[in-house]
């Protein structure tokens, strides 16, 4: 059974630092992984999408890596801003299956 | 459609009453799903579909809850006789034709059971 964690569960930085938000998974046969955004009160916004032959996918300021053999994924966030402010959840497919599992998120408040 | 089009965005029911849920997934998108998030959770599989295939509904938490799909378009998520503990973010996205493609979500219902 696939098992989603990210650490840390919340975090607050003064605007300018840069960021690294973690994702575990326990199985580690899966298609790719994705990253999300979402604002209180809002939908979900993909971020970067990490097939399973790829390392990492960037876009912007946001670079996500991908180790399948110790089922890590890393969001790096650089030069955070305010507007960066949101819940950061990333989710993979369940080996065998495409049903999506989700993390619990990663709350980030940045601070101006 | 530009994007994953979920309606009612908000409903408020009494208790005992059924409720239905649409979404309507971005054209051409084969696979479709339904999560939930309860207040400060995360979010909660339902069921997918994926083209004609018989649908994943290991998620769905009792037989109150169904959903049905024609064909590659809209869903409906139905859920009868309501509890409080349904009241929820009902979420829906749709992917593209591809194992584990890439996951577009819709702003979501957002259901109050009183």
């Amino acid at each position: 059974k696939q098992e989603v964690t990210q650490i840390p569960a919340a975090l607050s930085v003064p605007e300018g630092e840069n960021l690294v938000l973690n994702c575990s998974f326990t199985d580690s046969a899966i298609y790719n992984l994705q990253w999300f955004r979402q604002d209180p009160g809002k939908g979900l916004t993909s971020l970067l999408l990490i097939q399973s032959s790829q390392r990492e996918q960037t876009s912007g300021r946001l670079n996500a890596s991908l180790d399948k053999s110790s089922g890590r994924s890393t969001l790096y966030i650089a030069a955070s801003q305010p507007g960066d402010s949101a819940t950061y959840l990333c989710a993979v497919p369940t080996s065998g299956t495409y049903k999506y599992i989700f993390g619990t998120g990663t709350r980030l408040k940045v601070l101006a | 459609g530009a994007g994953v089009s979920q309606s009612p965005s908000n409903k408020v029911t009494e208790k005992g009453k059924d409720v239905e849920l649409r979404c309507d997934p971005i054209s051409g998108h084969t696979a479709l799903y339904w999560y939930r998030q309860r207040l400060g959770q995360g979010l909660e599989f339902l069921i997918y579909f994926q083209g004609n295939s018989a649908p994943d509904k290991s998620g769905l938490p009792s037989d109150r809850f169904s959903a049905e799909r024609t064909g590659e378009s809209v869903s409906t998520l139905t859920i009868q006789r309501t509890q409080q503990e349904d009241s929820a973010v009902y979420l829906c996205a749709s992917s593209p034709d591809r194992a584990g493609g890439e996951l577009f979500f819709g702003e979501g219902s957002r259901l109050t059971v009183l």
